[in-house]
């Protein structure tokens, strides 16, 4: 258990529906990261939040949209997805932003595997 | 060129092998370098930071070579519980979120 909790595990939806992936932290970090991992390639990062504010978002489609209501939650919103977004949707936090301290460490959740059919 | 390139494997070992995987990175600003592994559908777990002088915990033992742009894992004594893919993360630091991973090593120990 690495103090961060995914929901759901496993989601199937079709390319109208609009689904809401949730990430909930019970480190008392203050950064929190959407991650893409799809097959033979290495993770994309896709939006960062310090402190409830997004801080990154890397070129993520507009059908991505990330919702930070407090340090300890974290929304990703689903619309009209593409089959090419199916992957699996990883959330982490550290204690302050990566990057902007050595040695900072991410602990994931144990992701959302998505299949847009 | 990738900015965190890693051999993709498998790599195939008995129980007990020594093995090493390579990872090189492209900008020489990096600063930070960490080893995490990740279990077959499961998410990815900090396995150890990667110092200047190198270091040590337990079977594990990563180096950083600077001038050559890439960090090393050498796994001792390989139990089957070490299979799993190993991804090589690199961080550049002063400000923004720069954390990039590669796309990791495949081992596999067998009996």
């Amino acid at each position: 258990e690495t103090g961060v909790t995914q929901t759901p595990r496993h989601l199937v939806m079709g390319m109208t529906n609009k689904k809401s992936l949730k990430c909930e932290q019970h480190l008392g970090h203050n950064a929190m990261y959407w991650y893409k991992q799809s097959a033979k390639k290495p993770l994309e990062l896709m939006f960062v939040y310090s402190l409830e504010e997004r801080v990154e978002n890397n070129s993520v489609p507009s059908r991505f949209s990330p919702e930070c209501p407090n340090s300890s939650h974290l929304f990703l919103h689903l619309h009209t997805l593409q089959p090419e977004d199916s992957a699996l949707y990883l959330c982490a936090s550290s204690q302050d932003l990566a990057g902007a301290s050595p040695n900072e460490k991410l602990f994931f959740g144990s992701g959302t595997q998505l299949s847009v059919l | 060129r990738k900015e965190v390139e890693q051999d993709p494997g498998p790599f195939n070992v008995p129980e007990g092998a020594t093995v090493a995987f390579n990872c090189t990175y492209s900008n020489s600003a990096s600063q930070s370098f960490f080893w995490y592994r990740q279990d077959c559908r499961k998410e990815p777990k900090l396995l150890m930071s990667v110092y200047s002088s190198g270091n040590e915990d337990g079977r594990f033992t990563a180096q950083l070579n600077r001038a050559s742009q890439y960090i090393s894992l050498l796994i001792r004594d390989s139990k089957l519980s070490d299979s799993a893919t190993y991804l090589c993360v690199v961080t550049l630091t002063g400000g923004g979120n720069k954390l990039t991973f590669g796309t990791g090593t495949q081992l596999k120990v067998e009996l």
